[in-house]
């Protein structure tokens, strides 16, 4: 069964402390990518990976790190630095630029909450 | 900068008439162009894709869109709404044509009452 794995569901999160939460794809995508919702502002990108051990900024990469050792996983942890971290968290990945192939699969999301 | 318009927070429509959601994009060149679905506390769910021929695409659930060149517009359609349709909806513009760096609207709640 083909797609995008998240986990945990929930998390919470004490203040100070990090959290890593886990994205696992087995469609053999090449780039993976982390969104966070917030009501009313739509999904905006904390980072994206096009190609294993690489990856790069997005719009709100503050306070928020990531890795790609693999094509399958590229976790996100959300460190002490990010003030805000409440929010629904969604990972996707998509074909680099393969004609006609190109939307983006996403998870079922984590929401993270600050306790 | 670039973004993307839903200028909509809510559409509210009746069972068995037809909807529309609308988007608008400011971005330079010809982007790809996405519908996304979410159901809550639940992952967006691919709908349609405009990438290039015909302005009126088709995709999942009875929806389609018209692309309109001139209005930078992206509607989405339904000629038959159901209850279960119930849902919020967002469009997206990927600018480099490369796959899932998207820019999103803010979302539009569509809520159909029987």
């Amino acid at each position: 069964d083909g797609g995008i794995t998240q986990s945990p569901k929930y998390l919470f999160r004490k203040e100070g402390q990090n959290v890593t939460l886990s994205c696992e794809q087995n469609l053999n995508h090449d780039a993976m990518y982390w969104y966070r919702q917030d009501p009313g502002q739509g999904l905006r990108l904390i980072y994206y990976s096009q190609i294993v051990n690489d990856f790069q900024k997005g719009d709100i990469a503050e306070g928020y790190s990531v890795s790609r050792e693999k094509k399958e996983s590229f976790p996100l942890t959300v460190t002490s630095a990010q003030k805000n971290p409440t929010a629904f968290y969604l990972c996707a990945s998509s074909n680099n630029g393969v004609q006609g192939n190109t939307e983006a699969f996403f998870g079922q999301g984590t929401r993270l909450t600050v306790v | 900068a670039q973004s993307v318009a839903q200028p909509e927070d809510q559409v509210n429509v009746a069972e068995g008439n037809p909807l529309t959601v609308k988007c608008t994009y400011s971005v330079s060149g010809n982007p790809y162009l996405f519908w996304y679905v979410q159901y809550p506390n639940r992952g967006l769910q691919f709908l349609l894709k405009y990438i290039t021929g015909d302005n009126l695409v088709k995709g999942s659930y009875g929806f389609e869109a018209e692309f309109n060149k001139s209005q930078t517009s992206f509607h989405l359609k339904k000629p038959s709404a159901l209850v279960s349709d119930s849902a919020l909806y967002f469009c997206a513009v990927d600018p480099n044509n490369q796959g899932g760096k998207l820019i999103f609207g803010q979302g539009t709640e569509l809520s159909v009452k029987p």
